[in-house]
């Protein structure tokens, strides 16, 4: 049973570097198809899809963050991580990592969210 | 980018009562679409994929439909663990979600 762990800082300071990493257990980053997902939630509101990484290596970000993001990889600990720099205080979230599966990319397992607030 | 517009943003239902929500695209994504179920402080889960495909472990009475821009989800007896908020989501080009669809308690 595949699953999903979030961890790192809960507070960043403004203009900082966010960096969360993504374990998974079960599985292998860098087999099957499958994407690795970075997905956040502002307080109150939707969801927003930040980027991926494919099991390939293969990266894509959503375009309104593309310039900031990165995703990366380390298959000797089978974990995938999100860096985000300069953040400021819309970047308060709370930050789900998750499983896409196959063609349409289907969110299919979540880690549980971990909360980053972004505060002096 | 394409934007995906749902309706309503909030609907109030009974127990047992029929629940369409409606998710459209700005332009055709196909069936590039997926539905999710969000409860208060859990992550989303995934209820439909590809438009149509029912998620394993889901119950039936979940359905959805549609293609090209227009789409939707119907719980067709609403139970009291399906007060959540929905959220659909096209991966036809880069990754969006709908803004929500909450479904409270008459």
């Amino acid at each position: 049973q595949v699953r999903l762990q979030e961890s790192g800082p809960g507070l960043v300071k403004p203009s900082q570097t966010l960096s969360l990493t993504c374990t998974v257990s079960g599985g292998s980053v860098n087999s099957g198809d499958y994407y690795w997902n970075w997905i956040r939630q502002q307080p109150g509101q939707g969801l927003e899809w930040i980027g991926y990484i494919y099991s390939s290596g293969a990266t894509y970000y959503n375009p309104s963050l593309q310039s900031q993001v990165s995703i990366s990889a380390d298959t000797s600990k089978n974990h995938f991580s999100l860096r985000l720099p300069s953040v400021t205080a819309a970047d308060t979230a709370l930050y789900f990592c998750a499983r896409g599966r196959g063609w349409y990319n289907a969110l299919d397992i979540w880690g549980q969210g971990t909360m980053v607030t972004v505060s002096s | 980018d394409i934007q995906m517009t749902q309706s309503p943003s909030s609907l109030s239902a009974s127990v047992g009562d029929r629940v369409t929500i409606t998710c459209r695209a700005s332009q055709t994504i196909y069936t590039y679409l997926n539905w999710y179920q969000q409860k208060l402080g859990q992550a989303p889960k995934l209820l439909i994929y590809a438009a149509s495909s029912l998620q394993s472990g889901v119950p039936s009475r979940f359905s959805a439909s549609g293609s090209e821009t227009d789409f939707t989800l119907t719980i067709s007896s609403l139970q009291p663990e399906d007060f959540a908020t929905y959220y659909c989501q096209q991966t036809y080009s880069g990754r969006t979600f709908g803004q929500g669809t909450k479904v409270d308690i008459k």
